[in-house]
């Protein structure tokens, strides 16, 4: 089976911008959850999916939002680019308790 | 608040010796731990897992070990390798009130084997 699959794997914006990162799934996962990872923070979770459905949020702010297609592919969107979002962002497919990470997309806000 | 702690962020240990990465959790409700090897430019993959209910679980050279009422789990390698050099991440399973899952991680050990 072929992995998670996150595009793009780079990308460079600028503050105030908006960006969109694509994820998607392990063929059969209906489970897509995005991450944040940032030197000293580890993995801070963003939201899980599921069948479209939005199940899970964690702690960040509204300009942060995501959706899931009926193909179970996920996007998720950052609006008004802040220089503390720059980071990896991970997704990670899952059929039941372990989940299955892309390579995540690297993000720089200048 | 960070639920799921990783206080050594760095560990170093000569080849075939036992390496010891520690994680000390909050939350008495997570009821599933996991731990995740990441190395660099790839995503976290997924190493080991051991549920509440259980103290212990081997798999390979990796065991993990889980103490509830201390809150601490501890992953063991042994003997360890150069390819395990790598960030391994401690992270942990709870319900939200609609019956699914949330995982929380911690922020990760990096563990170098020296040959």
């Amino acid at each position: 089976k072929a992995g998670v699959t996150q595009t793009p794997r780079y990308l460079i914006k600028t503050r105030g911008q908006q960006v969109t990162l694509s994820c998607s799934p392990i063929s059969g996962h209906r489970s897509v959850s995005w991450y944040q990872q940032t030197p000293g923070q580890g993995l801070q979770f963003l939201f899980e999916y599921f069948s479209e459905t939005q199940r899970n949020k964690g702690n960040f702010p509204g300009r942060f939002s995501g959706r899931q297609f009926s193909n179970s592919r996920s996007e998720m969107n950052v609006s008004t680019l802040e220089l503390g979002d720059s980071a990896l962002y991970l997704c990670a497919s899952s059929p039941d308790r372990e989940q299955f990470f892309g390579p995540g997309t690297r993000l720089t806000v200048l | 608040d960070q639920q799921v702690k990783q206080n050594s962020p760095s560990l170093s240990v000569q080849e075939g010796r036992i390496s010891i990465l520690n994680c000390d959790y909050t939350n008495s409700m997570f009821d599933y731990f996991l731990w995740y090897k990441k190395y660099p430019a790839e995503g976290p993959t997924f190493l080991i897992s051991i549920s509440s209910i259980k103290d212990k679980n081997e798999d390979g050279r990796f065991t993990v070990f889980l103490n509830k009422s201390a809150k601490h789990l501890s992953l063991h390698i042994v003997p360890s390798q150069p390819g395990d050099s790598a960030v391994y991440f401690c992270a942990a399973r709870s319900m939200n009130s609609g019956g699914y899952q949330k995982v929380t991680f911690g922020i990760g050990t990096k563990l170098q084997v020296i040959p």
